[in-house]
């Protein structure tokens, strides 16, 4: 069974700051990963997907690694913003059985202005 | 813009009613829809994969009579929490994948509904 875990579980930082959020799953047999940002009562916005064959990806001042061997992926947000401030999910697709995604609990990240 | 539009966003309801939330995809035809099911500091829990024309398939523990998914269109998916009671309530997201883009593409999201049970 897919396990995954996010650290830290909550992040405050000052506005400007460098950032990584970590997510590490248990199971490698993955198709891909992807990483969700979440404001308080709404819904999921996609960041970044990477593709199992791929290692990082980038968009914007967002960039995500993905080491499956060794199930774990890092997300990089670069000078931080207050706008910024949310729940931050990664998920995995698994490749048996009907494709299940599992999600972590996510962190959760607060920037400072 | 949104790409998956969940309606309602809020809904309070009596304990003993039932409430439908409704599901689109707006800019693809989505055989398949995922309803999941978010606790408070708890990560989203999968309730079942909606299919289109077919019976959905629901995860292990999650009753089927409780919540009702009816995939009537490629476009629309509903998820009917029938009898609801305190407990039911949640914040349900439901997601679909754009077929276009392969079996791995991305995953894009509702809004969510938040349903509170009195």
């Amino acid at each position: 069974k897919q396990e995954v875990t996010q650290i830290p579980a909550a992040l405050s930082v000052p506005e400007g700051e460098n950032l990584v959020l970590n997510c590490s799953f248990t199971d490698s047999a993955i198709y891909n990963l992807q990483w969700f940002r979440q404001d308080p009562g709404k819904g999921l916005t996609s960041l970044l997907l990477i593709q199992s064959s791929q290692r990082e990806q980038t968009s914007g001042r967002l960039n995500a690694s993905l080491d499956k061997s060794s199930g774990r992926s890092t997300l990089y947000i670069a000078a931080s913003q207050p706008g910024d401030s949310a729940t931050y999910l990664c998920a995995v697709r698994g490749t048996g059985g009907y494709q299940k995604v599992t999600f972590g609990i996510g962190t959760k990240l607060q920037v400072i202005p | 813009g949104a790409v998956v539009s969940q309606h309602p966003s809020r809904v309070i309801c009596k304990s003993g009613t039932s409430v439908k939330i409704e599901c689109r995809s707006l800019d693809f035809q989505a055989t398949t829809m995922f309803w999941y099911r978010q606790f408070p500091k708890k990560s989203l829990m999968l309730m079942a994969t909606s299919n289109e024309g077919s019976k959905a398939t629901y995860e292990q523990g999650v009753e089927k009579d409780k919540f009702l998914i009816n995939h009537a269109s490629l476009t629309l998916s509903t998820l009917t929490v029938t009898s609801a009671h305190p407990e039911d309530s949640s914040f349900y997201i439901c997601s679909a994948r754009d077929p276009r883009q392969g079996e791995t593409g991305e995953l894009f999201f509702g809004e969510g509904s938040r349903l509170t049970v009195l």
